[in-house]
């Protein structure tokens, strides 16, 4: 089984500011990485594809990079509507379709 | 449009069975691959189970092996999950999900580009 897992699990920042959250996969997944984000009460929404990919319709603040096991979510410019939950999933193995734990961003 | 709508949730006993439903609109559903995902309360998100577009190949995590099994009607464009042997642990709102594969200029990749609104099962007694 491939494990994700995601740093921090809770982050708190401002308006304006920069934040970075990793995510470790138990072995190499290529680029097979995605991240999604999720406020309260809504399904999650695809912000980032293959590791890197923009999902059309998502700002350019946000990012992402990485390859093999190491893999960041960066938010620039931090906006109101950004404080939510973010997840990275693997989609390497045919088998399984593994998520991060999550990380909580939240308003400081 | 591309809808995926579940239905189906509830209250159950533990030991019980509940079948979910997810139907789909606005796209040609046997050409694709689904999923479901469900979300504890206050908890993140959990793959439960995938099925391919001709049904062919199933897989489902650890938790949930042996008690739940996924199927399709691509004549109904519906997904289903039956869901037996139902355990406290169980509770969750729980999402059909849409894969989304590509490769582009030597990269490859899946990830889910539709999801439901979620329906949400309580196991309770």
């Amino acid at each position: 089984d491939i494990q994700m897992t995601q740093s921090p699990s809770s982050l708190s920042a401002s308006v304006g500011d920069r934040v970075t959250i990793t995510c470790r996969a138990s072995q190499s997944i290529s680029t097979y990485l995605n991240w999604y984000q999720q406020k309260s009460g809504k399904a999650p929404n695809l912000l980032i594809y293959a590791a890197s990919t923009l999902q059309s319709g998502v700002p350019s603040r946000f990012s992402g990079s990485g390859s093999g096991t190491d893999f960041t979510l960066t938010i620039t410019n931090l906006q109101p509507e950004d404080f939510a939950t973010y997840y990275c999933q693997q989609t390497y193995s045919s088998l399984e379709r593994t998520f991060g734990q999550g990380t909580k961003l939240e308003i400081k | 449009e591309v809808q995926l709508v579940e239905s189906g949730g509830g209250l159950v006993k533990p030991g019980g069975s509940l079948r979910l439903s997810c139907a789909a609109s606005g796209f040609t559903f046997s050409n694709f691959d689904l999923n479901w995902v469900r979300q504890a309360p206050g908890k993140g998100l959990e793959w439960v189970s995938y099925i391919s577009s001709s049904t062919y190949h199933k897989y489902y995590a650890d938790s949930v092996k042996g008690r739940f099994t996924i199927s399709r009607d691509n004549a109904k464009n519906s997904l289903y999950l039956q869901m037996n042997s139902l355990r406290a642990e169980d509770t969750a709102v729980y999402y059909c999900a849409r894969d989304w594969r590509f490769c582009d200029n030597g990269v490859c990749g899946l990830h889910f580009d539709y999801w439901g609104q979620g329906t949400l099962v309580t196991v309770s007694s």
